[in-house]
């Protein structure tokens, strides 16, 4: 099972909203990643964490808040989103951080910034 | 720093077509190299994968193998359907860090 779902599917928020988008794997991987995907671009890592602690943060502005409550699961909290962030949210998991590691993506939350 | 280019598109087929999208690299070391599928309005899926040179990498009819003196994974198909049509993205994991270099990705479209 190489399965990571990811919750909502899709979302539409205000500038002034608060929301938090979900992701889950139950493969055991200790590696976990977000990624922001704009039309017909190819994905951008926002942020890994590895063994529950944030190790990258690609200068992600701070509207983003991640956060590892556990091994199995991701959360992506919004807050005072701009329009511009209107893109598709893919969380992606490895079982380690070695480089012939595959990361295995969910099927995004589509998010829209009203 | 680590690159990835690929053949951008749209490339348009006809079915039973035979497929190839060109994917080089640049990385420092021995990275690995990815193809992922993104089908319309879905998350990338892999398709196949190689560690290291020489390796080809094989799923669903898809084929890819790493050539490192030419710095290239090349993704083929004998006989496209119509339901791969999607946007291809070549991809490496290099030595340094978890990022997953993609490039731009190609859009896909077969016809009946």
């Amino acid at each position: 099972d190489t399965e990571v779902t990811q919750t909502p599917k899709h979302l539409v928020m205000g500038m002034t909203n608060k929301k938090s988008l979900k992701c889950e794997q139950h493969m055991g991987h200790r590696a976990m990643y977000w990624y922001k995907q704009k039309a017909k671009k190819p994905p951008e890592l926002m942020f890994v964490y590895s063994y529950e602690k944030l190790s990258i943060n690609e200068s992600v502005p701070s509207r983003f808040s991640p956060e590892c409550p556990n091994s199995s699961l991701l959360n992506l909290h919004l807050h005072a989103l701009q329009p511009e962030d209107s893109a598709l949210y893919l969380c992606a998991s490895s079982h380690g951080r070695a480089v012939q590691e595959t990361q295995y993506f969910g099927p995004g939350t589509r998010l829209l910034v009203l | 720093g680590d690159s990835v280019t690929q053949m951008e598109g749209p490339v348009t087929l006809s079915e039973e077509a035979f497929l190839t999208i060109n994917c080089t690299y640049t990385a420092t070391g021995y990275p690995s190299l990815f193809w992922y599928v993104q089908y319309p309005g879905e998350g990338l899926q892999l398709l196949l994968k190689a560690t290291k040179a020489d390796d080809k990498g094989s799923n669903k009819g898809f084929e890819a193998t790493y050539r490192k003196e030419t710095t290239s994974f090349h993704l083929e198909k004998g006989s496209v359907q119509v339901s791969d049509s999607a946007v291809y993205f070549c991809a490496l994991r290099g030595n340094r860090d978890d990022k997953i270099i993609f490039g731009k990705g190609t859009r896909l479209h077969i016809l009946p």
